[in-house]
């Protein structure tokens, strides 16, 4: 199916495991992004990426890692899951074609760390 | 604290009134967007308007932008049911989309 795919969609892990959560897009968009949703702080973002090979912190990248080997997989490994770091998480792309940046969200990936 | 901040407020509608939501950004843009996302679903564009634009609409949807203010507001018109759900302003500037908090509407049958 053509799209932004996020998987899985819940997860519930434990304090000090890795996590990899996983992002797929269709489109051959240039641009990829994480973020995480949490009450009170609306979307926050983790990290980009602008192309294969090519990724950059965002507003709140610490306890994450992320990596681009091809155009359609932007995949986020919490190295050590943190209880702090129990939120949704949604990936998004863009093609950014005209400067627009609209962005096109999957799903998200409800996160528990416990 | 980040960009595109929308009062925060939750509104609780009937069915066929107007919903307003206004959003406040605090560095220069190059376009102002609106989202909406509903219950456990990711974010969906709604409508984007340009730096230079003053007032766009599409549909039932009305946005306005006042850069002197810094500031914008979607107007929703003859609300319905579906449009339950809540909804982000983002503001992009300096190669970067940074989104408000949100503000949740519920619409009344």
């Amino acid at each position: 199916d053509a799209g932004i795919t996020q998987s899985p969609r819940y997860k519930i892990t434990e304090t000090g495991r890795q996590v990899t959560l996983m992002c797929h897009q269709t489109w051959s968009h240039s641009y990829m992004f994480w973020y995480r949703q949490d009450l009170g702080h609306g979307l926050r973002l983790i990290y980009y990426s602008a192309a294969a090979d090519i990724t950059d912190k965002g507003e709140v990248p610490d306890g994450y890692v992320v990596s681009r080997s091809k155009t359609e997989n932007f995949p986020l490994t919490l190295e050590s899951a943190t209880r702090s770091q129990t939120s949704v998480y949604f990936c998004a792309s863009t093609p950014d074609s005209g400067g627009k940046n609209i962005q096109y969200f999957g799903a998200g990936t409800r996160l528990s760390v416990l | 604290s980040q960009q595109g901040e929308e009062d925060p407020q939750a509104l609780s509608i009937q069915e066929g009134e107007n919903a307003t939501m206004n959003c406040s950004y605090k560095t220069s843009i190059n376009n102002l967007q609106w989202y909406r996302q509903n219950s456990g679903r990711g974010l969906v564009h709604l409508i984007l308007i340009r730096s230079n634009e003053r007032e766009k609409h599409s549909g039932r949807l009305r946005v306005t932008l006042d850069t002197s203010k810094k500031s914008s507001s979607l107007l929703i018109t003859a609300s319905r049911a579906a449009d339950t759900a809540s909804y982000f302003c983002a503001s992009y500037g300096n190669n970067r989309l940074a989104f408000g908090k949100g503000n949740q509407v519920v619409v009344i049958p």
